[in-house]
């Protein structure tokens, strides 16, 4: 079935590098994406949407990019602190929510 | 404040003996969900509620039901539990596309 998947399922950076997280989807009738933060014991939290009319959305240290025609997003959190180490999720909304495998950011100190 | 929140935080359980969790949300959001999750993988989706419609997954076991009794509470019943529903539970609130927001979830553990 379509699903929602990530390319790299571990990434390590130092703490003030940038880091980018990858997301591939499948189901072209998506056209609302969110990405999450999850810590160990805790439900996923909001970090930061984007619509399929959209390229590009920036919150506070992160940005969010959208290229339709390869099904790709991606999470760029920038000057990435240990307090970001986490789970995060990609999901992806033609009417429910679905998510992606996950990727596991550990930050160095 | 919480705004979903889901009782008991830790549920332990027998083997085939029958398990509801609850969730409850003061934000009047019209979708629920319910999902599982299992160690370092991705929540996956059980159920969810588009206000009372409900809608199965094609892959959810039928020994999963849910029950919506108004806008604000949502069940999930497990009528057998196996060792194999050890998991996380989590139910999560929006509106139609637009952010979920999840409960702390239930841990199962089924003995």
């Amino acid at each position: 079935g379509e699903s929602v998947g990530l390319h790299l399922p571990t990434l390590s950076v130092q703490e003030g590098d940038n880091s980018i997280i990858n997301c591939a989807y499948s189901n072209s009738a998506s056209d609302y994406f969110i990405w999450y933060k999850q810590e160990s014991g805790k439900g996923p939290q909001f970090i930061i949407d984007i619509r399929s009319n959209m390229d590009k959305r920036q919150g506070q240290r992160v940005t969010v990019l959208l290229n339709k025609t390869v099904k790709h997003l991606s999470l760029q959190i920038a000057a990435t602190q240990p307090g970001d180490s986490a789970v995060y999720f990609c999901a992806e909304t033609p009417r429910e929510m679905r998510f992606g495998a996950g990727t596991r950011l550990t930050v160095k100190p | 404040d919480a705004m979903v929140i889901q009782n008991p935080r830790y549920q332990v359980t027998q083997f085939g003996k029958p398990v509801t969790l609850s969730c409850s949300q003061t934000l009047n959001h019209n979708v629920m969900y319910w999902y599982q999750q299992k160690s370092s993988q991705a929540p996956k989706l059980l159920f969810h509620y588009y206000d009372k419609d409900f809608n199965n997954e094609a892959d959810t076991p039928d020994n999963f039901q849910s029950r919506r009794p108004n806008t604000s509470f949502c069940f999930l019943d497990i009528r057998s539990p196996g060792l194999g529903d050890a998991a996380m539970y989590l139910c999560a609130t929006s509106r139609a596309r637009t952010e979920a927001f999840f409960g702390q979830g239930t841990r199962l553990t089924v003995v």
